[in-house]
């Protein structure tokens, strides 16, 4: 089954840590994207990657950083330089295809700050 | 002003009723339109993908796009319990990978 995974599926966080959320995608696309969403919210763009080992800031990305060294992985790390990390983490991925840019998510990841 | 605008509800409708839910944006260089469909606690789901203006049909859920009034819809007909959820509109320029998310409509169908 072709699609998109991420884990874990809930993660807490202590104050001042580090944390790295995983997604992972065999859909064979080009394209991977991270979101945060709160709650009464839509959806908010952190960092996206059209290609393996190049990758640009969403909208919000101060405390956030991505790396995309496998065209199927694009892990996002959490920072301490986050003031409120306490959200809903969603990865997506699209063709990268100019005419046909619909973005499949993954389930999701409920990151808690304790 | 938002670039992608969407009334977050939320509604609530009885089972089997036609529900409409709506998006208005700002850019008018947006060319590609999308509806997704967003379960409690789960990903967002692609219901519907559009080019330009004009309706697409797809069983129960229709989507229309008028790029002159700058207004896009989702119309579900024969609602049930289980088309409960949050309902987001995407919409893209040509060419352009990232998506502009409006805030969703939280959508409840009474039985």
């Amino acid at each position: 089954d072709g699609g998109i995974t991420q884990s874990p599926k809930y993660l807490f966080r202590k104050e001042g840590q580090n944390v790295t959320l995983s997604c992972e995608q065999n859909l064979n696309h080009d394209a991977m994207y991270w979101y945060r969403q709160d709650p009464g919210q839509g959806l908010r763009l952190i960092y996206y990657s059209q290609i393996v080992n190049d990758f640009q800031k969403g909208d919000i990305a101060e405390g956030y950083s991505v790396s995309r060294e496998k065209k199927e992985s694009f892990p996002l790390t959490v920072t301490s330089a986050q003031k409120n990390p306490t959200a809903f983490y969603l990865c997506a991925s699209s063709s990268g295809r100019p005419t046909y840019n619909e973005q499949f998510f993954g389930p999701g990841t409920r990151l808690t700050v304790l | 002003q938002k670039e992608v605008e969407q009334d977050p509800g939320p509604l609530s409708v009885p089972e089997g009723a036609i529900v409409s839910l709506n998006c208005t944006y700002s850019n008018s260089a947006f060319q590609y339109f999308m509806w997704y469909r967003q379960y409690s606690r789960k990903g967002p789901e692609l219901l519907m993908y559009t080019y330009s203006s004009g309706n697409k049909e797809d069983g129960r859920f229709t989507a229309q796009v008028d790029k002159s009034s700058k207004y896009i819809s989702l119309f579900i007909r024969d609602s049930q319990p289980s088309d409960s959820a949050t309902y987001l509109c995407a919409m893209s320029e040509r060419g352009a990978q990232k998506l502009v998310f409006g805030q969703g409509t939280r959508l409840t169908i009474n039985p």
